[in-house]
């Protein structure tokens, strides 16, 4: 059965940091791998997506990479932001089709100090 | 263009207690999911739907229900509240693209039974 884990569940940065956030999945029969946002009370925001094929993908200050043999992910967050504070969730589609059923992680909590 | 709409935002039930969360997309898309976050934790899938007519059981489908009647609507039905259904609910959507499946949430419908 596929696990997702996040490590760790909350990280504080002064602003400015680079920061990298770390993404394990159990079984590397992958279909992609997505990185979200959550604010509080709100819903999620899709980030990032990697298909399976690819090994990274970049937004901005965001860059999320993919290996998919070790079953690791992270996102590289540069010049971190007051703004990027929010808690910060990967999900992957196992198996080899698009089934759009996305396994989650607990989430990273984030915390960007002025 | 409202994306996808949840109502209620906020419910308090009894033990026993019925109620639907209602779930609304305007970007006729086919795919459609419903997530429930319990704190601390990612989300996990109750039913999705790849189409009017059609659903099927995610990883924590019991105590719920949903139909597919049109492409727009999901509604999901809670029919006797257990103490165990406290959550955030989200629901979601995704347009059928081969190779890439992004997800657009809604703001989440926060449940509490007494």
């Amino acid at each position: 059965k596929q696990e997702v884990t996040q490590i760790p569940a909350a990280l504080s940065v002064p602003e400015g940091e680079n920061l990298v956030l770390n993404c394990s999945f159990t079984d590397s029969a992958i279909y992609n791998l997505q990185w979200f946002r959550q604010d509080p009370g709100k819903g999620l925001t899709s980030l990032l997506l990697i298909q399976s094929s690819q090994r990274e993908q970049t937004s901005g200050r965001l860059n999320a990479s993919l290996d998919k043999s070790s079953g690791r992910s992270t996102l590289y967050i540069a010049a971190s932001q007051p703004g990027d504070s929010a808690t910060y969730l990967c999900a992957v589609i196992a198996g080899s089709s698009n089934t759009g059923k996305l396994i989650f992680g607990q989430g990273t909590t984030l915390q960007v100090k002025p | 263009n409202a994306g996808v709409t949840q109502t209620p935002k906020f419910r308090i039930l009894k033990i026993g207690q019925s109620m639907t969360l209602q779930c609304t997309q305007d970007m006729n898309h086919n795919y459609m999911y419903w997530y429930r976050q319990d704190p601390g934790m990612g989300l996990k899938l109750i039913y999705y739907s790849v189409g009017a007519g059609i659903t099927d059981k995610g990883e924590v489908p019991n105590g719920y229900n949903v139909s597919r009647s049109t492409t727009e609507d999901f509604p999901l039905r809670l029919e006797l509240a257990a103490p165990s259904q406290t959550s955030v609910y989200f629901c979601a959507s995704s347009p059928t693209i081969s190779g890439a499946n992004v997800l657009t949430f809604g703001a989440g419908s926060r449940l509490t039974v007494l």
